[in-house]
């Protein structure tokens, strides 16, 4: 199985901030990553496909980037609605896993 | 538009099996997998399997194999999960979610909390 080491496991951070929460897979998964946020109480919401792509409707102030074992979810500037938990996905191949979850608090 | 709803909230026995159902609409069922993910309670998230509409095969988790049964009625375009010889920890909220053709989950459905105690 492959291995999702997601870092920081929480942060703090204030509005305005920029946040980056980082993903490395056991092995390569070429670019089958994504990111999704998950709020209290609520099913996840896709933020970032194929590594870079953003989802629609999603704010460009999030970004994904990496290849290979190496990925990255940036927030450019911190919103109050983006305090949530981001989870990354690899989904190169079976059986797909995740990482352990960045809570990002005030 | 695009919509996955999931059957009601269940307590079950150890011991016992649980049946949770998905039902897609607005879009083609047989176009795209429909997989089930499970959260425990303030734990992450876990991916147990995916079902194919059209053809009906199934993939699954080592974890979940011969304990997890994915089925589908394409007549009314619900997959179904079936999960046998619960216990305390298959406590978790147990979602469905869409892909396509290698892709992520781009829809999710609401979830079903799953309470397994004596």
């Amino acid at each position: 199985d492959i291995q999702m080491t997601q870092s920081p496991s929480s942060l703090s951070a204030s509005v305005g901030d920029r946040v980056t929460i980082t993903c490395r897979a056991s092995q390569g998964i070429r670019n089958d990553l994504g990111w999704y946020q998950q709020k209290p109480g609520k099913a996840p919401k896709r933020l970032i496909y194929a590594t870079s792509s953003l989802q629609s409707g999603v704010p460009s102030r999030f970004s994904g980037s990496g290849s290979g074992t190496e990925f990255t979810l940036t927030i450019s500037s911190l919103q109050p609605e983006d305090f949530a938990t981001y989870y990354c996905l690899q989904y190169n191949s079976f059986p797909w896993t995740f990482g352990q979850g960045t809570k990002v608090e005030i | 538009q695009v919509a996955l709803v999931q059957s009601g909230a269940e307590v079950k026995k150890p011991g016992a099996s649980v049946k949770l159902s998905c039902k897609a609409s607005g879009y083609s069922f047989t176009s795209y997998f429909l997989h089930w993910v499970r959260q425990a309670p303030g734990q992450g998230l876990e991916w147990m399997g995916r079902m194919n509409p059209g053809p009906g095969d199934t993939i699954y988790a080592q974890k979940f194999q011969g304990r997890v049964t994915l089925t589908r009625d394409t007549s009314t375009t619900t997959v179904y999960m079936e999960l046998s010889s619960l216990t305390s920890e298959d406590t978790a909220v147990y979602y469905c979610a869409r892909t396509s053709f290698k892709d992520s989950f781009d829809v999710w459905g609401q979830g079903t909390m799953v309470t397994v105690s004596s």
